[in-house]
């Protein structure tokens, strides 16, 4: 069966750190995409990976950086946390070309205070 | 650069209605299109996908879509709803590239009126 996993469902974070929140599939799949969602305002793309090492901004990037050193593996890094970032953010992933479908994560609930 | 509109924050329908919801894409060339249903506490689950061929698509669930290219539209319909529909849906488009990006609409939250 496929699988996205996400490290972390809950997180509660300070204003100003450092969060990590890594994302596996096991799926092989070449693409992999982190999107925050809010309320009334529906998934938004902050990066997404195409390769190994390659990795394209989405809408929202700011304030957001990612790395992806395995194929499987691809993490959202936010270096300051702020109030503002607080949010369901959700990795998802699909293999090369856009005909498959979007394989997602369960979440990470991140609460910056 | 592509983006989704969907016009309707929130419909309410009663049961055994039928339903629409509205799904406006900007992109320049062909898009790839998809419906994402996701119901309260749970996961986004693909209803449906538009590449190419038949403008009139089925899914899961007993949904259908219609891609109009004139209008660049894919709404979303279903003769009948039932009360498990009350849900969230999101309209999506894809861009034909190495890149693969896809971009989400806001979301249409469905109520079912008994």
């Amino acid at each position: 069966d496929v699988k996205v996993t996400q490290s972390s469902r809950y997180l509660v974070k300070r204003t100003g750190e450092k969060v990590f929140l890594e994302c596996v599939q096991d799926m092989d799949h070449e693409n992999m995409f982190w999107y925050r969602q809010d309320p009334g305002l529906g998934l938004r793309l902050i990066y997404f990976s195409y390769d190994v090492k390659m990795k394209e901004k989405g809408d929202i990037p700011e304030g957001y950086s990612v790395s992806r050193e395995k194929k499987e593996r691809f993490s959202l890094i936010l270096e300051s946390a702020s109030t503002n970032q607080t949010s369901m953010y959700l990795c998802a992933s699909h293999p090369i070309g856009i005909t498959g479908e979007l394989f997602f994560g369960e979440g990470s609930r991140l609460t910056v205070l | 650069a592509q983006s989704v509109t969907q016009p309707d924050i929130h419909i309410t329908v009663s049961e055994g209605a039928s339903l629409e919801l509205r799904c406006n894409y900007s992109y320049g060339a062909t898009p790839y299109l998809f419906w994402y249903v996701q119901s309260p506490g749970q996961g986004l689950q693909l209803l449906l996908k538009y590449f190419s061929g038949d403008t009139l698509v089925q899914g899961i669930k007993g949904f259908e879509a219609e891609f109009k290219r004139s209008q660049s539209s894919f709404n979303l319909r279903k003769p009948s709803v039932h009360w498990s529909d009350a849900a969230e849906y999101f309209c999506a488009v894809g861009v034909a590239s190495s890149a693969s990006k896809i971009i989400f609409g806001s979301g249409t939250r469905l109520s079912i009126r008994p």
